[in-house]
């Protein structure tokens, strides 16, 4: 099933800080997240796995809260680069598959 | 590492013409993944491929569709006959391992158009 991911679209301010969650209904293992600009292939972010893990590199990080099956992406003053649609990808336990969400696009304005 | 390669990348073509895509998997990685991007339903898994053996096939839209993996460098989506509902992007991705633990290389896409 199809992870939601909210909001489907958000516009900021250089320098601003954004979170995308992204959330299920079933009991997650792990949770991918990837950006893709527009016209490119996504690129992978991190992965989280079971056990409500947060990663990080840079200014994005990311947690997944076993409890509630969701997980958050947070981008710390943003900058331009930081534009583009980002999408999680889940997994349940025993999957060897990804299912994604919809998306959030994400626009960085001067 | 020249990374994930796809062809065409661009393919326009008209309704009822087979339509064959191919994919060179990164060196090394033992999964193969097929996607299909569009705006109404995002991205979707076709089918994925573990040691050039298909695993998961479930995604396939229909029996036009089929994808095969003869060795562990080269792998191809078939669509026969292409109808106009088909145009999307197609991506494909390679990994080490499975889905939920590695992280997945997207190839650059193959952009569709069915006229």
């Amino acid at each position: 099933q199809q992870p939601v991911q909210s909001p489907q679209a958000v516009i900021l301010r250089e320098g601003e800080d954004a979170v995308i969650n992204c959330s299920s209904s079933k009991a997650l293992y792990s949770v991918h997240w990837y950006r893709q600009k527009h016209g490119e292939a996504p690129v992978f972010l991190m992965i989280l796995l079971k056990g409500g893990e947060q990663k990080g590199h840079d200014k994005i990080s990311a947690s997944f809260n076993e409890k509630k099956q969701q997980s958050s992406l947070y981008l710390t003053a943003s900058q331009l680069s930081y534009s583009g649609t980002y999408f999680c990808g889940t997994a349940i336990q025993g999957a060897q598959k990804l299912v994604f969400g919809q998306g959030t696009r994400l626009t960085i304005n001067p | 590492d020249a990374g994930v390669i796809q062809s065409p990348r661009h393919e326009v073509t008209e309704m009822g013409q087979e339509v064959t895509l191919r994919c060179k998997p990164i060196s090394g990685h033992d999964y193969l993944f097929w996607y299909r991007q569009t705006m109404m339903r995002g991205l979707e898994l076709l089918i994925y491929f573990n040691n050039n053996v298909p695993i998961d096939d479930s995604g396939m839209p229909e029996d036009r569709f089929s994808a095969k993996m003869p060795n562990a460098s080269f792998s191809t989506l078939k669509i026969q006959p292409s109808e106009p509902r088909d145009s999307a992007v197609y991506f494909c991705a390679s990994s080490l391992g499975p889905g939920p633990g590695y992280e997945q290389y997207f190839g650059p896409g193959t952009r569709l158009t069915v006229t």
